[in-house]
């Protein structure tokens, strides 16, 4: 059983489209956060959300919009994809007890995406 | 804003022993994580330092001075499929943010 999963693992797209990553957790975390890793492997955080809350909104363009329908669930739309946007996507969530995080973010696999 | 510096690559031989740096400036810190990934994988969480000092994994080791803004991750009796790249990562601020160093990409050789 996949803790956290996303779809689409591979999105090839042209430039100008609109497109969407999708992201479960099985692991009754309350914490979800979306990762861009590049092609040199930078990993820069983008969106956290907290019990469905967004609490960190790192400088991304305002064409991706999060959303995070329950805590099990967060999603990635991007509008009017741009070359730079190619990278792999990464979703991952943590625990967060009494208000201190524990420390370990699980992720998922992966969802790379290329823009033509 | 936060920055985290490791050695971009390291090369050991297999059963030895590497060490990988991590020097970081962040406000508000609560602990460094130290992750692995892959080619083509995702990273993996191997250890968390929230305190000074040494923590123990099995062949993995992690250790943390927060005074010198400093941590190293320590892969013992190194195999070949330790072979990936290596990541710092603090949490900071008031919402624990994850921040992620460049990673260090280490080459096992027989």
């Amino acid at each position: 059983d996949t803790a956290v999963s996303q779809t689409p693992k591979y999105l090839v797209t042209q430039m100008g489209n609109d497109k969407s990553i999708k992201c479960e957790q099985n692991l009754g975390h309350d914490t979800m956060y979306w990762y861009k890793q590049d092609s040199k492997k930078f990993l820069k955080i983008m969106f956290s959300y907290n019990n469905k809350e967004l609490i960190i909104n790192e400088t991304v363009p305002n064409r991706f919009s999060p959303k995070s329908p329950d805590k099990a669930h967060l999603n990635l739309h991007i509008n009017s994809l741009e070359l730079g946007d190619s990278a792999v996507y990464f979703c991952a969530s943590s625990r967060t007890t009494s208000g201190v995080n524990t420390g370990e973010l699980f992720f998922g696999e992966g969802s790379r995406l290329t823009v033509l | 804003g936060q920055s985290l510096e490791q050695p971009s690559e390291v090369t050991a031989v297999e059963g030895a022993i590497v060490q990988i740096n991590c020097t970081y400036q962040t406000s508000g810190f609560y602990g460094l994580s130290w992750y692995q990934q892959h080619d083509g994988g995702a990273p993996t969480f191997l250890s968390y330092n929230g305190l000074d000092g040494l923590e123990e994994t099995g062949r993995f080791s992690s250790f943390l001075s927060r005074s010198d803004s400093y941590g190293y991750l320590l892969l013992q009796e190194l195999q070949m499929k330790d072979s990936a790249s290596y990541f710092c990562a603090v949490r900071s601020g008031g919402y624990q943010k994850v921040t992620f160093g460049t990673g260090t990409k280490l080459q096992v050789i027989p």
